[in-house]
C-alpha cells in the first residue's frame, strides 16, 4: 500500500481482557517495527522484525506482549491480559533494510489503546 | 548503541529561523543522523537525514560538524505549523536497527 496501515485506530478494551493490533507495512519494506508511546512522552521500542531473522523482543515490557510477523507483510502485536498501565498509542513503523543506520522509517497513525 | 540529547522544549514565533541542536558523542562511523517530526494524534514522520557536512531539502537543512558528535535542524522562518515534538536519532550500524527514540524536543510556535 501507499502507506503503513493499522487497525483498528481506537480500542477501548476492560482491564484483563486480551487485544491484538494490526500492521500493515509497506509493501517491499522488509523491517518492520513497533513502539509504544504513552501521553505527553518519546517512543519506547518494543520489538523488530528485519525479513527472516528472529525477532529482536527486548523492548518487550512483560511475557504479556507478544508480536509476529507473517513473511515480510502484515503484524500483529497482542497484549495478553491487559493491564491500565497498557494504554498508550501503539506505533509501526516499516522500512527498507539498511546494512548502516540510514533507515528511513515509515509510521502507521498509531493504535491508541485505553483500557478501562 | 548511540544515545541522545536534545533540549526538552523551545518556544518561537512564526517567520523566525529555529535551530535545535542534538548531542550524539558516541556515534559510531556508519551511523547517520536523521530527524522526525510527530504531530499530535500522529506518527512521527521523516524530515532530513544525513552523514556529515550539511543537507538541504525542502524543509530543512541539517548542519553535522566534522566530528559529527552533534548536529543541528534548522527550520527557517517557521509557521504556526511547525508546532510538534522534534526527534533526533542515530542509526546504530551494526545492523540491528533498534532505533532509540528520545523524548524529543516539543517546539512551540507562537503568533
Amino acid at each position: 500500500g501507499a502507506g503503513v496501515s493499522q487497525s483498528p485506530s481506537n480500542k477501548v478494551t476492560e482491564k484483563g481482557k486480551d487485544v491484538e493490533l494490526r500492521c500493515d507495512p509497506i509493501s517491499g519494506h522488509t523491517a518492520l517495527y513497533w513502539y509504544r508511546q504513552r501521553l505527553g512522552q518519546g517512543l519506547e521500542f518494543l520489538i523488530y522484525f528485519q525479513g527472516n531473522s528472529a525477532p529482536d523482543k527486548s523492548g518487550l515490557p512483560s511475557d504479556r506482549f507478544s508480536a509476529e510477523r507473517t513473511g515480510e507483510s502484515v503484524s500483529t502485536l497482542t497484549i495478553q491480559r491487559t493491564q491500565q498501565e497498557d494504554s498508550a498509542v501503539y506505533l509501526c513503523a516499516s522500512s527498507f533494510f539498511h546494512s548502516t543506520g540510514a533507515s528511513r522509517y515509515t509510521f502507521g497513525s498509531g493504535t491508541r489503546l485505553t483500557v478501562v | 548503541l548511540a544515545k541522545t540529547t536534545q533540549p526538552i522544549s523551545m518556544d518561537s514565533y512564526e517567520g523566525q529561523e529555529v535551530n535545535i541542536t542534538c548531542s550524539h558523542n558516541n556515534i559510531a562511523t556508519n551511523d547517520y543522523i536523521t530527524w522526525y517530526q510527530q504531530f499530535p494524534s500522529q506518527g512521527p514522520r521523516f524530515i532530513i537525514q544525513g552523514y556529515k557536512t550539511k543537507v538541504t531539502n525542502e524543509v530543512a537543512s541539517l548542519f553535522i560538524p566534522a566530528d559529527r558528535k552533534s548536529s543541528t535542524l534548522s527550520l527557517p522562518r517557521v509557521s504556526l505549523s511547525d508546532t510538534a515534538v522534534y526527534y533526533c536519532l542515530v542509526g546504530e550500524g551494526t545492523g540491528g536497527f533498534k532505533t532509540i527514540f528520545g523524548a524529543g524536543t516539543r517546539l512551540f510556535v507562537k503568533a
